[in-house]
């Protein structure tokens, strides 16, 4: 149980366009999903939290506008990059969590999202 | 605000030697404390975890940590290692409250013949 699903795996795009990647919950509903980026040899930083049917939640010195967050639904939670460049490029790795009481506010991540902006 | 240090940043080991991974912590609040590995190229597959309760925990793959309150650590250890185990292993640490998890730096464990 709580597999979470990336898709896609693998993208490279051009510098100037927009890449949408999206985060499932399989097999169960999340309340709540967080997205993270990854640079190499680097640990995870925090960019966004995103519940569903409300506004993301930006980490301090995340743009909003460059990087757009939507939850539609409680299981799928899809982020944008805006207009890339070549700084973007990065492992994006998203999570989702059942609650927020005990065992719940435990976050199953996805594969993660290689993007390559040339 | 919370704050997770590894104080290792690579672990060489040999194949079937006993393995210990370290991690301190920083809070102010109530924690929740989670071991993550993360495979190359993958996202990150939950070791265990310390909600409450027992201090001693077992994970996957034959991995234990315990929580130490007065010395905030969350060490990680495996009697016998395998070349399997073989990847970067991240600590984290999130507030009862919110949920938000804040990571180590990470730790690359690399198992020897």
């Amino acid at each position: 149980g709580a597999v979470v699903s990336q898709h896609p795996s693998w993208v490279i795009c051009k510098s100037g366009t927009s890449v949408k990647i999206e985060c499932r919950s399989l097999d169960f509903q999340a309340t709540t999903m967080f997205w993270y980026r990854q640079f190499p040899k680097q640990s995870l930083m925090l960019m966004a939290t995103s519940n569903e049917g409300s506004k993301a939640t930006y980490e301090q010195g995340v743009e909003k506008d460059k990087f757009l967050i939507n939850h539609a639904s409680l299981t799928l939670s899809t982020l944008t990059v805006t207009s890339a460049h070549p700084e973007d490029s990065s492992f994006y790795i998203c999570s989702a969590r059942l609650g927020t009481s005990g065992s719940l506010n435990t976050q199953y991540f996805g594969p993660g999202t290689r993007l390559t902006v040339l | 605000a919370q704050s997770v240090t590894q104080l290792d940043s690579q672990v060489p080991v040999f194949e079937e030697a006993p393995v210990e991974l370290r991690c301190n912590y920083s809070s102010s609040v109530s924690v929740y404390l989670f071991w993550y590995v993360q495979y190359p190229n993958q996202g990150l597959q939950l070791l265990l975890k310390y909600l409450s309760g027992s201090t001693l925990v077992k994970g996957i793959n034959g991995f234990e940590a315990e929580f130490n309150k007065s010395q905030t650590s969350f060490h990680l250890r495996k009697p016998s290692v395998h070349i399997s185990d073989t990847a970067e292993y991240f600590c984290a640490v999130s507030t009862t409250l919110y949920g938000k998890l804040t990571f180590g730096q990470g730790t690359i464990l690399t198992v020897h013949p």
